[in-house]
């Protein structure tokens, strides 16, 4: 089955640039999508389409995907943007969704 | 405004069944595939079923194939995990989650229903 592999944690301070990646065999070749989740509440979707963002995301989220990689940026970091991030396709040969493990973002 | 509500959760031996629900309103129900996506206490988030906007196609994760059932009701609006010969280790908040049809996300979520299974 299809995995997807994250960081556990990602450590940054206020304002700077946070990088959360998440890698998978050809992943450039499926649509990636990244959801946040906050403590004791529901996951949000934050990223779409490897780099699209819904409609209230704000523009510091970005996204991007090539060869094995996919990379969640979240710039200039707000204490608000504590949380759980989780990547996540479809993987067509086995028509299961598959998230990755989740990377805990911690603002300094 | 898009709304997904959970309900059905609760404490059940095991071995035992349950059956949760999600309620949709807000939006064009029938236009829309839903997943199951549960999350253990402490862990990650875990996919369980998937039904299509039509009903005709359902794919399960396989620790949950033969076991769970996932169904909807276009006269309701509602989408349904049937959840039987429950373990130990099906213990989590489940979440109803709708699939945008274009980009195949998981674009709304309900707030989750907690399923605990204990002797």
């Amino acid at each position: 089955s299809y995995v997807l592999t994250q960081p556990p944690s990602v450590s940054v301070a206020p304002g700077k640039t946070a990088k959360i990646a998440c890698g998978g065999n050809n992943l450039g070749a499926k649509s990636v999508h990244w959801y946040q989740q906050k403590p004791g509440q529901a996951p949000v979707l934050v990223i779409y389409y490897d780099s699209a963002r819904p409609s209230g995301i704000p523009e510091r989220f970005s996204g991007s995907s090539s060869g094995n990689t996919a990379t969640l940026t979240i710039s200039s970091i707000e204490a608000g943007d504590e949380a759980d991030y989780y990547c996540q396709v479809w993987d067509s040969n086995s028509d299961h969704m598959v998230f990755g493990g989740g990377t805990k973002l911690t603002v300094l | 405004q898009v709304q997904l509500v959970e309900s059905g959760g609760g404490v059940v031996q095991p071995g035992g069944s349950l059956r949760l629900s999600c309620a949709a309103s807000g939006f064009t129900y029938t236009r829309y595939g839903f997943h199951w996506v549960r999350q253990a206490p402490g862990k990650g988030l875990e996919w369980v079923a998937v039904i299509w906007f039509d009903g005709r196609d359902k794919y399960y994760v396989d620790s949950v194939k033969g076991r769970f059932t996932i169904s909807r009701d276009n006269t309701k609006n509602t989408v349904s995990l049937q959840m039987n010969s429950l373990r130990a280790d099906d213990t989590a908040i489940y979440y109803c989650a709708r699939r945008d049809p274009g980009s195949g996300a998981a674009d709304s979520w309900g707030q989750g229903t907690l399923v605990t299974v204990s002797s």
